[in-house]
């Protein structure tokens, strides 16, 4: 199925420093979605973008809809050990429609 | 948020035998639920898309007699994998949207078929 491509794929940062990732589509979606993951576990949703220019924050996470609607990125600020995990991003065509899946950014920090 | 229960978190069988994975909505109803795999160090796969009352929706590629799905009730739709074989051995994972479109997801199932 289709996938939607995540840079980078993975990085070592240092705890305190700030964490840049996006994510790019050939598709339009409505909504994108970010969401983490830890080992063994389901994903768990961070923020959700519903309109294309929208910027929104959830705590030290901050994630922007792109303009053209194929794109998306999320920050990370004042990174701490437990922000260790993989982070997707996804994105939906309309309500209740499937959620296609990015590759994921595994992100690992050293304390 | 919203909670999706899934059961068994993990699960290990014997090759041929036949496995079945719940993924409940636990304060929500749901229509339509979602099933994925996941291998190893890579993304999550849809599977199909679960739907009360009428039959799942296949992603192309996906066995449906492989992969029996029944979504039969608001709040239950179960993944049967049939005759399973080491091949099979993968993490599967549901997700149902609420009302507010949003998918919340099971913590998933760790199949290991020996």
């Amino acid at each position: 199925g289709q996938q939607l491509n995540q840079s980078p794929q993975s990085m070592f940062i240092q705890e305190g420093e700030d964490v840049s990732m996006n994510c790019t589509s050939s598709s339009i979606f409505n909504t994108w979605l970010w969401y983490k993951q830890d080992p063994g576990e389901g994903p768990v949703l961070l923020i959700a973008l519903y309109k294309a220019g929208e910027l929104t924050s959830n705590g030290r996470l901050t994630a922007q809809f792109g303009i053209t609607r194929k794109d998306s990125f999320l920050n990370i600020s004042a990174s701490i050990p437990s922000d260790v995990g993989i982070y997707f991003c996804a994105g939906q065509t309309g309500g209740y429609q499937k959620v296609t899946f990015g590759t994921g950014t595994k992100l690992q920090v050293i304390p | 948020g919203a909670v999706v229960s899934q059961h068994p978190s993990w699960v290990i069988c014997k090759s041929g035998t036949s496995v079945k994975i719940e993924c409940r909505s636990l304060d929500f109803q749901a229509t339509t639920m979602f099933w994925y795999r996941q291998f190893p160090k890579q993304s999550l796969m849809l599977m199909a898309t679960s739907n009360e009352g009428s039959k799942a929706t296949y992603e192309q590629g996906v066995e449906k007699d492989k992969f029996l799905i029944n979504h039969a009730s608001l709040t239950l739709s179960t993944l049967t994998v049939t005759s399973a074989h080491p091949e099979d051995s993968s993490f599967y994972i549901c997700s149902a949207p609420t009302g507010a479109n949003i998918q919340y997801f099971g913590a998933g199932t760790r199949l290991s078929v020996l």
